[in-house]
């Protein structure tokens, strides 16, 4: 069975920094391509950043409202995803979700398995 | 970034009956490789999305074959065929093509 679990959300004071990893198990996680999305409460869903896998390579992206701040990774050996969080703000504030998908050259699409979400508060 | 713009944006339905959503993009989806990269997701109450259709057209798996997805180029179309009572949620569709991967705003499907 294919499961995504995201952890280190939490309530966190503006200008901190979070790490969120997303845990992953029930399939080859190099194959695969990983993102981060979130969710501000009783909004859309937003992408935040894609990391292709190690075999198809590339660059890493991020959505324009994170870029220089949010640096995503990802440990094969063991299935795991990360997603650095500096210099938050307050419009962070989201549930934030992984997702495994697969990528062209140009994006990432075909996001097949959702974890269940980490809450991040940014709030002073 | 591609703008996606869903419609309706409510959409109350009776059991049994049919459903249809539109989703619109601001360029084209569709690639050099004949591919459309558009997905269709569901978001039920209190959950994680879900994943309906990807590439325009391709039902993903175990979801059921009421629901399909069509569409080309800019136009896409998500239909149910029969409404059931637990396909209440927020349905969005998704560009692939073209990072910033960006969603439309969202279709509430409810139960009358």
């Amino acid at each position: 069975e294919v499961q995504l679990v995201e952890s280190g959300g939490g309530l966190v004071q503006p200008g901190r920094s979070l790490r969120l990893s997303c845990t992953t198990s029930g399939f080859n996680f190099g194959e695969y391509a990983m993102s981060w999305f979130r969710q501000a409460p009783g909004k859309g869903l937003e992408w935040v950043s894609f990391i292709r896998s190690t075999t198809f390579g590339g660059p890493m992206e991020y959505a324009a409202s994170v870029k220089g701040r949010f640096s995503i990774s990802r440990d094969d050996s063991n299935s795991i995803a990360y997603l650095q969080m500096n210099s938050l703000k307050t419009e962070d504030t989201a549930m934030y979700y992984c997702a495994r998908g697969y990528c062209s050259s140009t994006s990432c699409y075909r996001y097949q398995d959702w974890g269940q979400g980490t809450l991040v508060t940014v709030s002073s | 970034d591609i703008v996606m713009t869903q419609s309706p944006l409510s959409l109350p339905v009776t059991p049994g009956e049919p459903a249809s959503i539109s989703c619109r993009s601001s360029q084209s989806l569709l690639h050099s490789n004949g591919h459309n990269y558009l997905d269709w997701y569901v978001q039920k109450p209190g959950q994680s999305p879900q994943l309906l259709v990807y590439l325009a057209s391709h039902r993903a798996s175990r979801v059921p074959d009421r629901f399909s997805g069509s569409g080309s180029v800019t136009d896409f179309t998500l239909n149910i065929s029969r409404v059931e009572a637990e396909d209440l949620g927020i349905y969005y569709c998704m560009q692939g093509l073209q990072s910033p991967d960006t969603f439309g705003q969202g279709t509430k499907l409810e139960i009358k």
